[in-house]
């Protein structure tokens, strides 16, 4: 079974610039989250979606920060403009719908500079 | 207060002890208890769940959880070098429609 596809693996950008992440979840899983996680700390849920509509947005900075996932299925992340505190690994996760195993992709690894 | 929290670390243990990992929760209607390990450079994965108060064991990890004093624990007996990583402590309200919530984590090193 493939698992969670993320891409890019590493981007490094300089502050103020936009950036995109891009997720596949697993075949079949309704739901999908993408969390930040800073150096040194845990994830921290920026958003949840359960096919194509948002349950759950309210740790995501919308001032900067926008997610969408068309068809629900694939997700894109993006962020504009970019702040240094944005350098985190964003990370995907797919579940099935009300499953409460997470799956995580590897991550992007985001560098502002 | 934070709504997850753990024990700070690191923790260090000699192979083959006992390493007792331990979360606190603020909320008092969470339902769902979930630990996480991480390998450094690597993303979460799922170890141990539980949901009502007592022990789960798994292998040779165990569960704990005390809805009253909203305290969960993981024990991991003989322990090997290959569980040295971060374990994440994760809670939910209810069911899937609500956020995952994970603490900070906690470093463990496993000595040979």
């Amino acid at each position: 079974e493939a698992g969670v596809a993320q891409s890019p693996r590493y981007k490094i950008i300089e502050k103020r610039q936009s950036v995109a992440f891009w997720c596949n979840p697993i075949s079949g899983h309704a739901t999908l989250y993408w969390y930040q996680q800073i150096l040194g700390q845990g994830p921290k849920l920026l958003i949840q979606f359960q096919n194509n509509g948002v349950v759950d947005d309210s740790q995501l900075p919308k001032d900067r920060f926008s997610a969408e996932r068309l068809k629900g299925v694939d997700s894109t992340l993006k962020i504009q403009p970019a702040k240094l505190e944005d350098s985190a690994v964003y990370l995907c996760a797919s579940s099935l719908a009300g499953g409460e195993k997470l799956f995580f992709g590897s991550g992007t690894q985001l560098s502002v500079l | 207060q934070k709504e997850v929290e753990q024990n700070s670390g690191p923790l260090s243990v000699p192979e083959g002890a006992i390493a007792s990992l331990n979360c606190t929760y603020s909320d008092r209607v969470s339902q769902s208890f979930f630990w996480y390990r991480q390998y450094s450079g690597k993303s979460p994965e799922l170890i141990m769940s539980i949901y009502s108060n007592g022990d789960k064991e798994d292998g040779r990890f165990t569960a704990q959880l005390n809805k009253a004093s909203q305290y969960v624990s993981l024990l991991i007996r003989d322990s090997q070098p290959s569980d040295s990583a971060t374990y994440l402590c994760a809670v939910r309200r209810g069911g899937s429609n609500y956020k995952l919530t994970f603490g900070k984590g906690t470093l463990l090193t496993v000595n040979p």
